[in-house]
Parts: C-alpha cells; sequence; structure tokens
C-alpha cells in the first residue's frame, strides 16, 4: 500500500545551520507532494506543495524538488533559524484523493 | 477567512464511556477529514467526506467509531465505547475540492485522555 517515509528526529541544529529532512514515499499513480509543519502549541499547517515532477515547492526559505525518479521529496533549508523549531511532517497526496503523513520529524534550533 | 472550528479542545474520560467531537470547516470547503494522531506519529486518517457522503472510512473502527456530517458542513466524530489505546488527538481537517492539489487546513485538534 501507500507509504512515506521520513528521517527520524530529533534533529537538533545551531542557528544558521543547513537543514535537510528526507523523505521517500510509495504510492500508486502519481500523487501531489506536501510539507507541513506544526509549531508548538500550534495546529498542522500547510508549508509548502509541489504537483508534479521536477517541480520546486517552497515558502519562508525552505524548498523540496518532486523527484519522480527517487520518490523523494526532501526538504531543506540554507540558514535555519530558532523560530524554525517545530515538527515537519512529509505528506503525499494518493489515489484517492488521500494524503498521508509521515511520522514526523522534530527539529530543535539552538541560539 | 475563519479557519477549521473544533471542540472540545481537551477530553478526559473513563474507558467504556462515549465521547463526541464536533467539526466546522471553512465555509464553502467541500471535503471534510477526520484524523487520528498519537503521540509521536503522523496523523492516521479515519474518515474523509465530500459534502455529505462517506468517501473513505476503510480505517474507522466501525465498531466503536461513528461520524456523520450533516446537511455537507459540520461534522461529528463520536467513539462509544471508548478504549485506552483511543487516547489521541483528533483532527479534522478541510480542502476545498479535495482533489490531489488542494492542501488540507486543520483545526487545532481535540486531546482525548481515556482512564
Amino acid at each position: 500500500g501507500d507509504s512515506v517515509t521520513q528521517m527520524e528526529g530529533p534533529v537538533t541544529l545551531s542557528e544558521e545551520a543547513f537543514l535537510t529532512i528526507n523523505c521517500t514515499y510509495t504510492a500508486t499513480g502519481y500523487p501531489s507532494l506536501f510539507w507541513y509543519v506544526q509549531y508548538p502549541g500550534e495546529g498542522l499547517q500547510l508549508l509548502l506543495k509541489a504537483t508534479k515532477a521536477d517541480d520546486k515547492g517552497s515558502n519562508k526559505g525552505f524548498e523540496a524538488t518532486y523527484r519522480k525518479e527517487t520518490t523523494s521529496f526532501h526538504l531543506e533549508k540554507g540558514s535555519v533559524q530558532v523560530s524554525d523549531s517545530a515538527v515537519y511532517f512529509c505528506a503525499p497526496h494518493t489515489g484517492g484523493f488521500k494524503t498521508i503523513f509521515g511520522a514526523g520529524t522534530r527539529l530543535f534550533v539552538k541560539a | 477567512e475563519a479557519g477549521v472550528a473544533q471542540s472540545p479542545r481537551y477530553k478526559i474520560i473513563e474507558k467504556r464511556q462515549s465521547v463526541a467531537f464536533w467539526c466546522n470547516p471553512i465555509s464553502g470547503h467541500a471535503t471534510l477529514y477526520w484524523y487520528q494522531q498519537i503521540l509521536g506519529q503522523g496523523p492516521k486518517l479515519l474518515i474523509q467526506f465530500q459534502n455529505n457522503g462517506v468517501v473513505d472510512d476503510s480505517q474507522l473502527p466501525k465498531d466503536r467509531f461513528s461520524a456523520e456530517r450533516l446537511k455537507g458542513v459540520d461534522s461529528t466524530l463520536k467513539i462509544q465505547p471508548a478504549k485506552l489505546e483511543d487516547s489521541a488527538v483528533y483532527l479534522c481537517a478541510s480542502s476545498d475540492k479535495g482533489t490531489a492539489n488542494s492542501p488540507l487546513h486543520f483545526g487545532n485538534g481535540t486531546r482525548l485522555t481515556v482512564t
């Protein structure tokens, strides 16, 4: 069945460090790909999305590229800030318009 | 625009009791979802509605869970009777079309503790 695998956390970085959170998926058909973020005390919210191969989604300095050949959608940011501390979820939107979620990766950024 | 509203925010019940959660989606959103998020895990889809019809309830434990979406707007999710393993955050989400490109908009969730 459809599934998604995310890098295990927690990930702890110093401010201004480079961030990569890996995400790979298996899905029937041709899913759209999303990253959602959950800041402390808040609900899940959309961070970025990509809807076709080689598309790059971007928002708030974060980027992720839809790699169909490797079924991956890795999240990157060149310079993290303390305010980026949150839990990040990779979420393919698969056949039947169902969104499945990875287990989440918790990021801590130290000042 | 007003976001997805959920209530209550917190609920503590004993096992074998019943509980109900309420969700009001963003106005005009046709698709409504209920997810269960157990601590340390990603959200798991319980049921998906398109307007007032069920699209997917394959992971809903139908012996104890039920859900309805009245008039294609508000929705309630009920658990009866509750078990200890039902302790989780119950998330409601909506999207405007439910198509592959439509992102989900989430409420703040209801945290359920079953003792």
